[in-house]
C-alpha cells in the first residue's frame, strides 16, 4: 500500500539554524499539507499546497517557513531560523483531492536546542 | 468559525464496556467529518468518515447536524483500541480536535 514517507525521523538543531524537513507524498496525490504537533497539544495545520503553490496557510506559517516541491516527488518544509518553540512533531500529508482523506507520514520530531 | 471540540482529554474504559468519544463541530456549510486514530508510535490513520456510514474495527459514528456532533462509538471495547483519537473536519484543510486518549483497562 502506498505511504507518505518523511525524513529524517528525528532532527536536532541549534536555535537559529535552518532545517529542511522532507516528505515524499503518495505519487498520484495532488494536495500536500504540513501539520505540526507540539508535545501534549493538538495537531495544527500549517500549510496546504496545490498546483505548485500555497493554497492556504495558517498564522503559524510566518516568514520563517517555506515549502517547496523541488522535483515532482519531494515536498519540503524549510524553517529558516529555528526557535525553541518550533520544537514539535511535523507531519506531512497528501490527498488526491480536496475534501478527501489525507494520508499522513510518520512524522519528523524536530528538537531545537 | 470552523472548530472541532473534543471535550475529553482522557477516557478510561474497562474491556468489554461500551465506548463513546465525543466530538462537536462548528462549520458553516455541509461538513465532511472524519475520525483519525493514532496508535502508539504509529502515524495518524483514517478510522472512518461520516459519508461512508461504515463500521471499522467495530466503531461507528453518526453525524447529528441538529446537535452538531459526530460522536464515535463502539459497543464493546477491546484492549487494542487503546490509542489517541482525533475528530477532524475537512474543508479546504483538515481541522483536528485536541484528541482524546482512550485507555482500555483490562
Amino acid at each position: 500500500e502506498p505511504e507518505v514517507t518523511q525524513t529524517p525521523s528525528h532532527q536536532v538543531t541549534q536555535m537559529g539554524q535552518e532545517v529542511i524537513l522532507r516528505c515524499v507524498p503518495i505519487s498520484n496525490h495532488l494536495y500536500f499539507y504540513w501539520y505540526r504537533q507540539i508535545l501534549g497539544q493538538k495537531v495544527e495545520f500549517l500549510v496546504s499546497f496545490y498546483n505548485n503553490e500555497i493554497s492556504e496557510k495558517s498564522e503559524i506559517f510566518d516568514d520563517q517557513f517555506s515549502v517547496e516541491r523541488p522535483d515532482g516527488s519531494n515536498f519540503t518544509l524549510k524553517i529558516r531560523s529555528t526557535k525553541l518553540e518550533d520544537s514539535a512533531m511535523y507531519f506531512c500529508a497528501s490527498s488526491q483531492d480536496m475534501n478527501t482523506e489525507a494520508f499522513f507520514g510518520q512524522g519528523t520530531r524536530l528538537t531545537v536546542v | 468559525a470552523q472548530r472541532v471540540t473534543q471535550p475529553e482529554k482522557l477516557l478510561s474504559v474497562f474491556k468489554g464496556a461500551p465506548v463513546e468519544l465525543k466530538c462537536n463541530y462548528s462549520y458553516s456549510g455541509s461538513p465532511e467529518l472524519f475520525w483519525y486514530v493514532q496508535y502508539s508510535r504509529q502515524r495518524l490513520q483514517l478510522l472512518l468518515r461520516h459519508i461512508s456510514r461504515e463500521s471499522i474495527k467495530g466503531f461507528t459514528a453518526d453525524l447529528n447536524k441538529g446537535e452538531t456532533s459526530f460522536h464515535l462509538k463502539k459497543p464493546f471495547a477491546q484492549e487494542e483500541d487503546s490509542a489517541m483519537y482525533y475528530c477532524a473536519l475537512i474543508g479546504s484543510k483538515i481541522i483536528f480536535g485536541k484528541g482524546t486518549r482512550l485507555h482500555i483497562l483490562p
